[in-house]
């Protein structure tokens, strides 16, 4: 399979620890997208790649969020001291242009 | 700020019928996006419009884009109980590196 893949697909965690998730972009794809989705809302824009270079940051992307990717190949998301507000499904998507994003099945993460 | 807005929100429609969605978005975008996402799943695109006056058509679905009136549709055609599922449209914002703008989703129910 050559999409867009995330681990791990589901995150039970307890407030206050830390996590962290991995997106594997479709291969050459230069640009990488975080977006958020809670219950019954679109996703939500986080933070985007171009290559290993962080362009951009929404205002959603507190402190205690930090996302990297080296080399410009896969893409982790961190999240620390976590909330239960930060319970929500985490989307991956790449891109090799200005023109489609291909997205990822989601971690769905759920703070207790 | 970039706004999208869909409506209606959720739709009940009986196989056979037709229906239209509507994606109204605030600002100039050079392109627009419709996704469809099955319960607990990931975002599958469905299509791209690039310029007024684009219309895309796949099977019951065809979107079309009127970028003066900042106006897409999404109409369908004899709805089938496989079209359930939530429908997004979304525009770019070339300010975060093309991240995607979503609105809201229209939650689609075909019933016998």
């Amino acid at each position: 399979d050559t999409g867009v893949s995330q681990d791990p697909r589901h995150k039970i965690t307890k407030r206050g620890q830390n996590v962290t998730f991995r997106c594997d972009p479709i291969s050459e794809h230069n640009r990488l997208y975080w977006y958020r989705q809670t219950l019954g809302q679109g996703p939500e824009f986080l933070t985007y790649f171009q290559n290993e270079a962080q362009l951009e940051k929404s205002r959603l992307l507190s402190d205690r969020f930090s996302a990297e990717r080296p080399k410009g190949s896969f893409s982790t998301l961190e999240i620390q001291r976590t909330e239960q507000g930060d319970s929500a499904m985490y989307l991956c998507a790449s891109s090799p242009s200005f023109y489609e994003q291909y997205f990822g099945p989601g971690t769905r993460l759920t703070v207790t | 700020e970039l706004k999208v807005e869909q409506n209606p929100l959720f739709l009940s429609m009986q196989e056979g019928k037709n229906y239209t969605i509507y994606c109204n978005y605030s600002t100039t975008s050079d392109r627009l996006y419709w996704y469809r996402q099955d319960p607990g799943k990931s975002l599958e695109s469905l299509f791209v419009l690039l310029s007024n006056g684009a219309v895309k058509q796949e099977g019951r679905l065809m979107a079309s884009l009127d970028t003066k009136a900042r106006l897409s549709t999404l109409h369908i055609t004899a709805a089938v109980h496989d079209l359930s599922a939530t429908y997004f449209c979304a525009v770019t914002n070339s300010n975060s590196g093309y991240a995607l703008n979503f609105g809201k989703g229209t939650s689609l129910l075909v019933t016998p």
